[in-house]
């Protein structure tokens, strides 16, 4: 198993660009999130999902998009990108009937100019 | 907002020594969880310890909970070089099946 996958590794983006990170998992979880990771502070959650077809809002959603079509994948937008978007990325996965470990893919390190 | 603090920031021990790291909370959880994150990579899954028990243990780790005192302890026994990361509590509560919160997390440095 690959686990939690994530692209890109690192982005640079100018302000205003959009973009999307890409997230996929290949353990048949149907609980899937996004974290980011700001210099000095744990992991602030922006969105999840609960299955195909359901996302909500997590602590720091402004800014951002998700959406669930597939079991596998739960891809992050950046609608226009702000520098206070600048930050590491990381989507998480996890079996629905907890409680149960959740599994970080590696981070997209992004950078907003 | 951060659920959780830690304390201490930051550790710096030398090998085969003990560390302990604290992880304070402040609404009522399910379960508290611990991670550890190595130099710009993701976090890896240590123990999970439900709101129903004390103490757990896992190899080298033992993580003790205080649901009255709304505290938890992360102890390494000891220690190796390769123990050197961040470790972070996180907390899950309530109806927030998933929903994980956050400490700040404890920089640990173990010297050969």
């Amino acid at each position: 198993n690959a686990g939690v996958t994530q692209t890109p590794k690192f982005q640079v983006l100018k302000t205003g660009q959009s973009m999307t990170l890409q997230c996929a998992q290949d353990m048949n979880h149907e609980y899937m999130s996004w974290y980011r990771q700001d210099p000095g502070m744990g992991l602030r959650l922006i969105h999840y999902s609960v299955g195909a077809g359901i996302t909500d809002q997590g602590e720091v959603p402004n800014g951002y998009n998700v959406s669930r079509s597939t079991t596998e994948d739960f891809p992050l937008r950046l609608l226009s990108a702000a520098p206070s978007q600048t930050s590491v990325y990381f989507c998480a996965s996890t079996r629905l009937a907890g409680p149960n470990e959740q599994f970080f893919g590696p981070g997209t390190r992004l950078t907003v100019l | 907002s951060q659920q959780g603090e830690e304390d201490p920031q930051a550790l710096s021990i030398q090998e085969g020594e003990n560390a302990t790291m604290n992880c304070s909370y402040k609404t009522s959880i399910n379960n508290l969880q611990w991670y550890r994150q190595n130099s710009g990579r993701g976090l890896v899954h240590l123990i999970l310890i439900r709101s129903n028990e004390r103490e757990k243990h896992s190899g080298r780790l033992r993580v003790t909970l205080d649901t009255s005192k709304k505290s938890s302890s992360l102890l390494i026994t000891a220690s190796r070089a390769a123990d050197t990361a961040s470790y972070f509590c996180a907390t899950e509560g309530g109806t927030s099946y998933g929903k994980l919160t956050f400490g700040q997390g404890t920089i640990l440095t173990v010297h050969p």
